[in-house]
Parts: structure tokens; C-alpha cells; sequence
């Protein structure tokens, strides 16, 4: 069953806590991304990766950090130095399709609260 | 800074009416992307069209592109309750080709 998925579903974070919030896809998808989505708002664009070993900021890195070690990975660790972190986080995943990188497939999501 | 914007932010109509959304944009793109939110769940692709394209058909759904007026639309026919969800355009730049740009969405509502 191929396919994009989030972990956990809900997240509570203190304060001053640093998290990471899992994504793994099984689409053999070389790009993935990080969105932040905000109360009836669209998505903005965290971080992405093209290629394992690789990744760049997008438009709201501060306070955000990824890895890619391997294709199927990209996690996002949300740091202190987020000043608002409570979000909707959502990771996805695309292919190149010559003309560029195709639709974006997404996972379900994560909800982080900061209490 | 939003790429596409959508017009209506919101709107509501009757089960069996057609429901049209749109969209704008600022800069040329390489193709426009159009996807659906249910409430608290991840997007789902719905149709691509490419700056080269004019109309895309899927289903009930069509899309337009007028790269003129930097504008696109999307046309639900005969709407079902299950259609109710935010609807968002995403526009592939062709100075990046990399970055999908999201709009901030139209929700729509459909009575049953």
C-alpha cells in the first residue's frame, strides 16, 4: 500500500521542548516538503529536498530544522526558537516528470499544540 | 508571499448545483495545480494543468488556465454534500521549479 504518512496524529509540546514530527513515504519520491498550515489559511512552505543528503529552506525556516539520510525520511524538528509553533504540519512528496517536479502527494498530518 | 489567490473565499450552494472557484496569479508559471482539504486532513490532488494547456478535464471537475490573465479556474458540475471541503490553487513558477505556491483557499460548502 503505497502511500505518505505522519506521525504522530496530535502533539502537546512545553514550552522551551524541542519536537520531531515523522514523515516516511514509500513512493520512491525523490523531493519531499514541509508545510506549516495556520487556521483558514493555505500552506507555507518550511523546508524541501530533492535529493537525499540535501535540503533547503523555504519561506518560514526559523526555528525549524530537517534531516534527510534517507530517501524515505524527512523528518522536522520544531525547535524553542519557534516563537509560535502551534500549527497543522504537513509533509509531502513529488517526482520529477520532465516538465518539473509533479503534483505533491500529502500525508495526514500533525497537529502540534504548545501549551 | 501568495502566489494564487482564490476567489471566493467561501461559498455556498445547494446539492446538485455546479460550484466555481478561482484563481490568480502573479508570475509565469511552469503548471497550476489544484487540490482539495477536508476539514483537519492532508490535501489531495486534483487536477494539473500545464502553462501550455487551456482546459483539463477530470470527472465532474474542469479546469481553465488563462496565462494572459493569469488566471485559472476550477468548475464543479453537479455538486454532492461530499464535496464540502477548501479548495486550493498552486502554481509551479517557472523561476523555480522546485516550489509549489499555495493560495489561501475557497471553502466551499455544498447543502444537501
Amino acid at each position: 500500500d503505497g502511500g505518505i504518512t505522519q506521525s504522530p496524529k496530535y502533539l502537546f509540546r512545553k514550552e522551551g521542548q524541542n519536537v520531531t514530527l515523522s514523515c516516511e513515504q514509500n513512493l520512491n519520491h525523490d523531493a519531499m516538503y514541509w508545510y506549516r498550515q495556520d487556521p483558514g489559511q493555505g500552506l507555507r512552505l518550511i523546508y524541501y529536498s530533492q535529493i537525499v543528503n540535501d535540503f533547503q529552506k523555504g519561506d518560514i525556516a526559523e526555528g525549524y530544522s530537517v534531516s534527510r539520510e534517507k530517501k524515505e525520511s524527512f523528518p522536522l524538528t520544531v525547535t524553542s526558537a519557534q516563537k509560535n509553533p502551534t500549527a497543522f504540519y504537513l509533509c509531502a512528496s513529488s517526482t520529477w516528470t520532465g516538465g518539473g517536479w509533479g503534483e505533491q502527494f500529502f500525508g495526514p498530518g500533525t497537529r502540534l499544540t504548545v501549551l | 508571499s501568495q502566489q494564487g489567490e482564490e476567489d471566493p473565499q467561501a461559498l455556498s450552494i445547494q446539492e446538485g448545483e455546479n460550484a466555481t472557484m478561482n484563481c490568480s496569479y502573479k508570475t509565469s508559471i511552469n503548471n497550476l495545480q489544484w487540490y482539495r482539504q477536508n476539514s483537519g486532513r492532508g490535501l489531495v490532488h486534483l487536477i494539473l494543468i500545464r502553462s501550455n494547456e487551456r482546459e483539463k478535464h477530470s470527472g465532474r471537475l474542469r479546469v481553465t488556465l488563462d496565462t494572459s490573465k493569469k488566471s485559472s479556474s476550477l468548475l464543479i458540475t453537479a455538486s454532492r454534500a461530499a464535496d464540502t471541503a477548501s479548495y486550493f490553487c498552486a502554481t509551479l513558477r517557472m523561476d523555480s521549479s522546485y516550489k509549489l505556491i499555495f493560495g489561501s483557499g475557497t471553502r466551499l460548502l455544498v447543502r444537501p
